[in-house]
């Protein structure tokens, strides 16, 4: 079974600070890395799929970065609301279909 | 509109009677998956299957078996159910393996008492 890591397991913010957190996944074997957001009683919802490394993506106020080299991806949210509070997922993906996921980071967004 | 549906949305049932929650998708996609999410942990991932006829394992496949006969259908099945399958499930699927966006299911809650 792949490891793939993420951190913090749980963030506590003010609104409007801007925060961060990691996924780890292996180095070798890389095909494509996921993030998702996933709220309670909801199903996950993909965020971001990244192949390349160096790869950047931006939806709004929520970017991702991918280092495939030393096994890490960056989620980032500037100005947070606490409509962004929920759990934050990456899943790490080969090319035969099998996909890993994290434990998820959990955001919490105080007014 | 596109999306995936599962049945039923909540179960509770008894060890050892065997169960199948239904998977269904509209949007032709060729590969789908099964994920179980228990508290603590992200999903973890039961069996997929790249297209008709072709299923793999997962990370936690002990216990369970699907079947993919038709594009749009992934049913999972659990023979004997055991209260450690306690959990909730996830079905998704998307285009092609890895490099699409995927759609999940509105989860299937499942007890076993």
């Amino acid at each position: 079974i792949l490891n793939v890591e993420q951190s913090p397991q749980s963030l506590h913010v003010q609104e409007g600070d801007s925060t961060n957190f990691t996924c780890s996944f292996p180095s070798s074997n890389f095909y494509a890395l996921h993030w998702y957001r996933w709220e309670t009683a909801k199903s996950p919802e993909a965020l971001f799929v990244m192949t390349l490394n160096g790869d950047e993506k931006k939806k709004g106020r929520i970017s991702a970065t991918l280092n495939t080299k030393e096994g890490y991806s960056y989620l980032y949210i500037k100005g947070s609301q606490p409509e962004d509070s929920a759990t934050y997922l990456c899943a790490f993906d080969t090319n035969a279909g099998k996909s890993t996921f994290g434990d998820g980071t959990t955001l919490t967004v105080k007014p | 509109e596109a999306q995936v549906t599962q049945n039923p949305r909540y179960l509770i049932t008894v060890t050892g009677k065997k169960l199948t929650v239904t998977c269904s998708q509209n949007m032709n996609h060729e590969y789908m998956s099964w994920y179980r999410q228990d508290p603590g942990l992200g999903l973890r991932q039961i069996y997929y299957s790249m297209n008709v006829e072709v299923t793999d394992k997962g990370d936690v496949p002990e216990g369970y078996k699907v079947s993919r006969k038709e594009k749009r259908n992934f049913p999972l099945i659990l023979e004997s159910p055991s209260p450690n399958q306690t959990s909730l499930y996830f079905c998704a699927s998307r285009t092609t393996p890895s490099t699409d966006t995927q759609y999940f299911g509105p989860g299937t809650r499942l007890t076993v008492l």
